[in-house]
């Protein structure tokens, strides 16, 4: 089946530096690509959804000059938190859709990275 | 988006059949339910998707009644590593950009 990586598993890092978080399908073309958060015992909650080429679209309430996602090619797409702070420290999961599969809701997941600020 | 309604936490024996049901009242005629299933620290993994009737892959069942306002996730003879989060999402035709919209799922625990 399609495989999403994310790159790194894990990271920690200090307040007030900035983490990048890698997200590639790796054997199929994901023209868009989505961006989650998930807190210890909750849902995820979606963050943006990443277009290939384009501007990424964010959630309400979701800071774009934090969260900085670059969409590069089909396969990769990279979230940047910025100036990271302890309440940012959450598992981020990224999702692809094979553009050439049957419907949108057929995606597939990372395996998530886990960041903790300190 | 169609909004769905899980319970929040089910326990179950090993080697018993668990059924996790999922409403969505408001489904629309193009939508689709798809469940999906997430073990602690890992994204979600896709189980099952399905239109309507019945469907069934290596993993699980999908039952789904004519009116469609209503999904059953079936997984025989459950076993410890089936103790994960199951969530029921219900949406999307062919839309590249349509995101998953995730409820609270449902708990599954499995006992040994």
């Amino acid at each position: 089946g399609a495989v999403v990586s994310q790159h790194p598993s894990w990271v920690i890092c200090k307040s007030g530096t900035s983490v990048k978080i890698e997200c590639r399908s790796l054997d199929f073309q994901a023209t868009t690509m989505f961006w989650y958060r998930q807190f210890p015992k909750q849902s995820l909650m979606l963050m943006a959804t990443s277009n290939e080429g384009s501007k990424a679209t964010y959630e309400q309430g979701v800071e774009k000059d934090k969260f900085l996602i670059n969409h590069a090619s089909l396969t990769l797409s990279t979230l940047t938190v910025t100036s990271a702070h302890p309440e940012d420290s959450s598992f981020y999961i990224c999702s692809a859709r094979d553009r050439l599969a049957g419907t949108a809701y057929e995606q597939y997941f990372g395996p998530g990275t886990r960041l903790t600020v300190t | 988006l169609a909004k769905t309604t899980q319970p929040i936490s089910m326990d179950s024996y090993e080697g018993q059949e668990v059924n996790i049901t999922c409403s969505h009242n408001n489904i629309a005629t193009n939508d689709y339910i798809t469940w999906y299933q997430q073990f602690p620290s890992q994204g979600p993994r896709f189980i099952i998707q399905g239109y309507k009737t019945k469907v069934t892959n290596e993993v699980a069942s999908l039952f789904i009644p004519a009116d469609r306002k209503s999904s059953t996730l079936s997984l025989p003879r459950v076993s410890l590593s089936d103790t994960a989060v199951y969530y029921c999402l219900v949406g999307g035709a062919r839309s590249g950009n349509t995101p998953l919209v995730f409820g609270k799922g449902t708990r599954l625990s499995v006992i040994a």
